[in-house]
């Protein structure tokens, strides 16, 4: 069964680190991989999404995530975080064959001035 | 681009009372739009798949008869939760998407369903 693991939690980190949420995913098929952040009191919005082509993309804000086919992985990161990325992040994956958009359970990231 | 409006936002109401909760996509046509349930500190999960003119599908362990699922036009959704009761109370989410598996979803705000 489809299934998307996030390892991190809860991430505290001061402004200005760098940032990196690891995601796996367990799936053998072809898959659409995505990382979406919720914001405080907001809707699930889209940071970044990848279907082929370059396994590293970017996305908004200055966020990027790279694909490792061999490692089911799509980590997020982020060279200098700022305080406005204080937000939920949840990865998930779409898998081709069953069209569903399984998610992580979500990492939540503070970030102190 | 792409918002996903969903009404109500907050419902309180008592138990055996059903409840609707409307998905439109605004600016966009969504084939295809999605149900979830988010319980407090996990994350969101599948209830159903509905397609624009069909009947929805529903995931394992979801009763379809607890929770109607109407898609009536490409901008349109709804969930009615026939006869909550405290357990059904809930975070429900719904997104909404033009085209296929490799096309994002976008959401709407969630409705925070609360039966006393």
């Amino acid at each position: 069964a489809q299934s998307v693991s996030q390892h991190n939690h809860h991430v505290i980190l001061s402004e200005a680190a760098s940032l990196e949420l690891g995601c796996n995913y367990s799936y053998g098929g072809t898959v659409n991989l995505f990382w979406y952040v919720q914001y405080p009191g907001q809707h699930l919005q889209l940071l970044l999404k990848y279907f082929s082509g370059d396994p590293l993309v970017k996305g908004i804000k200055g966020f990027e995530a790279e694909f490792i086919k061999s490692k089911f992985s799509f980590n997020l990161r982020k060279p200098s975080v700022q305080w406005s990325d204080t937000a939920e992040y949840f990865c998930a994956v779409n898998a081709q064959e069953t069209d569903k958009l399984i998610f992580g359970t979500g990492t939540r990231l503070q970030v102190f001035p | 681009g792409a918002v996903v409006s969903q009404h109500p936002s907050r419902v309180i109401c008592k138990s055996g009372t059903s409840v609707k909760i409307e998905c439109r996509s605004l600016d966009f046509q969504a084939t295809t739009m999605f149900w979830y349930r988010q319980f407090p500190k996990q994350s969101l999960m599948l209830m159903a798949t509905s397609n624009e003119g069909s009947k929805a599908t529903y995931e394992q362990g979801v009763e379809k008869d607890k929770f109607l699922i109407n898609h009536a036009s490409l901008t349109l959704s709804t969930l009615t939760v026939t006869s909550a009761h405290p357990e059904d109370s809930s975070f429900y989410i719904c997104s909404a998407r033009a085209g296929g598996a490799n096309q994002p979803q976008h959401f709407g705000d969630g409705t925070r369903l609360s039966i006393l």
